[in-house]
C-alpha cells in the first residue's frame, strides 16, 4: 500500500525563522510529488517535483526531491504570519493516477 | 464561477442514512478526484475517474463509497449507510489532465459532513 508520512505532525516557529518540512514515501510506481498549502479553504498548489536533486523555487519557498532516500524536503525561509498553515505532501503513482496525501505539517508562525 | 464548487457546504445526518454531496468541477477537467480529511488522519483519496467514465472506482475505506460522474463537470459522492466515522470534510478537486502531471490541483472548498 502506498505510504506518505509528514513531519513534524505541528510546528510552531516565531517571524522570521527557517523551516524545514519533511515527506517521506513509499510509492510503487512514482510519477511525481506535489506540495501544497491549505489555509482555511481548499488547498493551493505549491509545486510539484518529478526529478531528483533539482531545487524548485517560489519566492521564500523551496522544495527539493530526493528518488534514492524517498523523500522530500519543504523550506520556508523568513517566516511570516501568512504561511501558517497546513502543508500537505501527496505522491502520484504512475498507474491509474492515484494521489497519495500525508497527514500534514501544521505551521503556526507567531509575530 | 470559474472554480470548483461543491454542495453542500455542511451536511447534518443521522447514522444509517445515505448521504450525496455534489461537486461541479471546471469545465474541460478530465481527471476528477474525491478526499476526505479526518483531524489526525489526513487526507486520503476515497475515488477518481477520468476522462467521461461515468462511474467511478470505489476506494478506501469500503464500498459504501462511490462516485457517479453524470456530466464530465458533475460528480456526485455517495456515502451508504453513514457512520460516526465518516463525519469529516470532503473534498472534490480537478484536473486538467490525466493523473496530476500538470501539477495542479483545483480543489472546491469542501463539504462538512456531520454523521450522528
Amino acid at each position: 500500500e502506498d505510504k506518505v508520512v509528514q513531519s513534524p505532525l505541528s510546528l510552531v516557529v516565531h517571524e522570521g525563522d527557517t523551516v524545514t518540512l519533511n515527506c517521506s514515501y513509499e510509492v510503487t510506481n512514482f510519477r511525481s510529488l506535489l506540495w501544497y498549502k491549505q489555509e482555511k479553504k481548499a488547498p493551493t498548489f505549491l509545486f510539484m517535483l518529478t526529478s531528483s536533486g533539482i531545487e524548485k523555487k517560489s519566492g521564500r519557498l523551496s522544495s527539493i526531491l530526493d528518488k534514492k532516500e524517498l523523500f522530500s524536503i519543504l523550506n520556508i525561509t523568513a517566516t511570516q504570519t501568512g504561511d501558517s498553515a497546513i502543508y500537505l505532501c501527496a505522491v502520484e503513482e504512475t498507474s491509474g493516477s492515484r494521489l497519495t496525501f500525508g497527514e500534514g505539517t501544521q505551521l503556526t508562525v507567531n509575530p | 464561477g470559474a472554480g470548483v464548487s461543491q454542495s453542500p457546504r455542511y451536511k447534518v445526518a443521522k447514522r444509517g442514512r445515505d448521504v450525496a454531496l455534489r461537486c461541479d468541477s471546471i469545465s474541460g477537467h478530465v481527471t476528477l478526484y474525491w478526499y476526505r480529511q479526518t483531524l489526525g488522519q489526513g487526507s486520503e483519496v476515497l475515488t477518481y475517474s477520468q476522462s467521461d467514465a461515468q462511474r467511478d472506482k470505489s476506494g478506501r475505506p469500503s464500498g459504501r463509497f462511490s462516485a457517479e460522474r453524470p456530466e464530465r463537470s458533475v460528480s456526485t459522492l455517495k456515502i451508504q449507510r453513514t457512520e460516526q466515522g465518516d463525519s469529516a470534510v470532503y473534498l472534490c478537486a480537478s484536473s486538467r489532465s490525466l493523473g496530476a502531471n500538470t501539477g495542479e490541483l483545483f480543489f472546491g472548498e469542501g463539504s462538512r459532513l456531520t454523521v450522528l
